[in-house]
């Protein structure tokens, strides 16, 4: 079957960074992406990653080794409004998108 | 632009009651997607459609219909609610690239009893 895992809760401090990580097993890979999801909101795309390495966008930066089926999701000087759901989800072989439970960060000032 | 937009916002329905789920875009895209999201799961994807007149079932297809008469609307039917049906329910859109990224509506909540 094809499967998603991210860690269901992480809690980070302020002004500080913090990791995500996200490990798949699907059936074929197109692509990786990372979703932001405010409580009681729907999701805004963060990154995109279909090669190996590191893409950079601001303050956030996301990560993709397909060798290993892994992923993260790195946010340094972290804001109050960081706050949110992490989406991880990978587009399989069908080009559908498969998503992971999502990983609620709580931001401690 | 206004994006993705979907009505109800929420509703409550009685077991067996039918509704429909509008959703409509203003972006021209070709993609459309209906998911649903329980507590502590992942977006389910529902039925999508690569273009008007053209649809497909997804992951958890059975109690739900969709049309795609037009590029812009993508209605989401639901025939003899149960309970299992509880959900908020997302509508998105996307371009046809290959690092496209899906856009979202707001969501309806949905209640069954």
């Amino acid at each position: 079957g094809q499967n998603i895992d991210q860690p269901t809760e992480m809690t980070a401090t302020e002004g500080a960074i913090v990791q995500i990580n996200c490990t798949y097993q699907t059936s074929g890979f197109n692509g990786l992406f990372w979703y932001q999801q405010h409580a009681g909101e729907a999701p805004t795309f963060l990154s995109y990653n279909v090669l190996d390495g590191l893409e950079e966008k601001g303050r956030f930066s996301s990560f993709l080794s397909r060798s290993k089926g892994y992923s993260y999701l790195l946010l340094k000087e972290l804001q109050m409004k960081d706050s949110a759901s992490y989406l991880c989800a990978v587009r399989d072989s069908n080009y559908q998108l498969i998503w992971g439970a999502g990983t609620k960060l709580i931001i401690k000032p | 632009n206004a994006g993705v937009t979907q009505t109800p916002k929420f509703r409550i329905l009685k077991i067996g009651q039918s509704m429909t789920l509008q959703c409509t875009q203003d972006m021209n895209h070709n993609y459309m997607y209906w998911y649903r999201q329980d507590p502590g799961m992942g977006l389910k994807l529902i039925y999508y459609s690569v273009g008007a007149g053209i649809t497909d079932k997804g992951e958890v297809p059975n109690g739900y219909n969709v049309s795609r008469s037009t590029t812009e609307d993508f209605p989401l039917r639901l025939e003899l609610a149960a309970p299992s049906q509880t959900s908020v329910y997302f509508c998105a859109s996307s371009t046809t690239s290959e690092g496209d990224e899906q856009y979202f509506g707001p969501g309806t909540r949905l209640t069954v009893t």
